[in-house]
């Protein structure tokens, strides 16, 4: 099946600095990656989103970089501010019924003064 | 407001008690998950369902059962709670896995003593 890595666990950042968490997963037939914002006492959040026939994904401050050979995936911020402290995840998804999110493991990111 | 709804939002009980987590979605969403959040390890999918009555195991599925007998519902069912069941539970739906994005229920923290 499916398996996603992501890093780094925890990443601090200066206000207004910009903020890269990478992924790699395995399964080369998976198609979709989604990246989730938790914050504390919620559920997460769907942010942004990338489909495989497209290599970069942009909104406001937040991108999404998709390197289909390599299988990775990677989530930028830029501008950072202090409502972007969360935990994020990334995840994979291959195309067909069967198939799930595969969630990797959290990225936590602390944006200070 | 569209939104999946989980309860409780905090449950402490002891082990070999049954209980049981409920979840339910106002979107009409076919497909609906469990996932559990642990420290380090991210969200690990426990059963999922595809439709009424569709239910399959997901990647942690031991010590637990789901039932999806309408669609809005899919409760998540601890016949003999462990210590090692203590976790952070979320319930996520979306219009089907082939469609782009699940929403997150605010979860359910579980302590069993």
């Amino acid at each position: 099946g499916e398996n996603v890595e992501q890093h780094p666990s925890t990443l601090s950042v200066q206000e207004g600095d910009s903020a890269v968490i990478k992924c790699t997963y395995s399964d080369s037939a998976s198609n979709y990656f989604p990246w989730y914002k938790q914050e504390l006492g919620k559920g997460p959040q769907l942010i942004i989103d990338i489909r495989s026939n497209v290599g970069e994904k942009k909104d406001q401050r937040i991108a999404v970089t998709l390197n289909k050979t390599a299988k990775h995936f990677s989530l930028h911020i830029t501008e950072t501010q202090p409502e972007d402290s969360a935990v994020y995840f990334c995840a994979a998804k291959a195309t067909g019924t069967a198939s799930k999110l595969t969630f990797g493991t959290g990225t936590r990111l602390q944006v200070t003064l | 407001e569209a939104q999946v709804t989980q309860n409780p939002r905090y449950l402490i009980t002891v082990t070999g008690k049954k209980l049981t987590v409920t979840c339910s979605q106002n979107m009409n969403h076919e497909y609906m998950s469990w996932y559990r959040q642990d420290p380090g390890l991210g969200l690990r999918q426990i059963y999922y369902s595809m439709n009424v009555e569709v239910t399959d195991k997901g990647d942690v599925p031991e010590g637990y059962k789901v039932s999806r007998k309408e669609k809005r519902n899919f409760p998540l069912i601890l016949e003999s709670p462990s210590p090692n069941q203590t976790s952070l539970y979320f319930c996520a739906s979306s219009l089907g896995v082939g469609h782009r994005g699940y929403t997150f229920g605010s979860g359910t923290r579980l302590t069993v003593v």
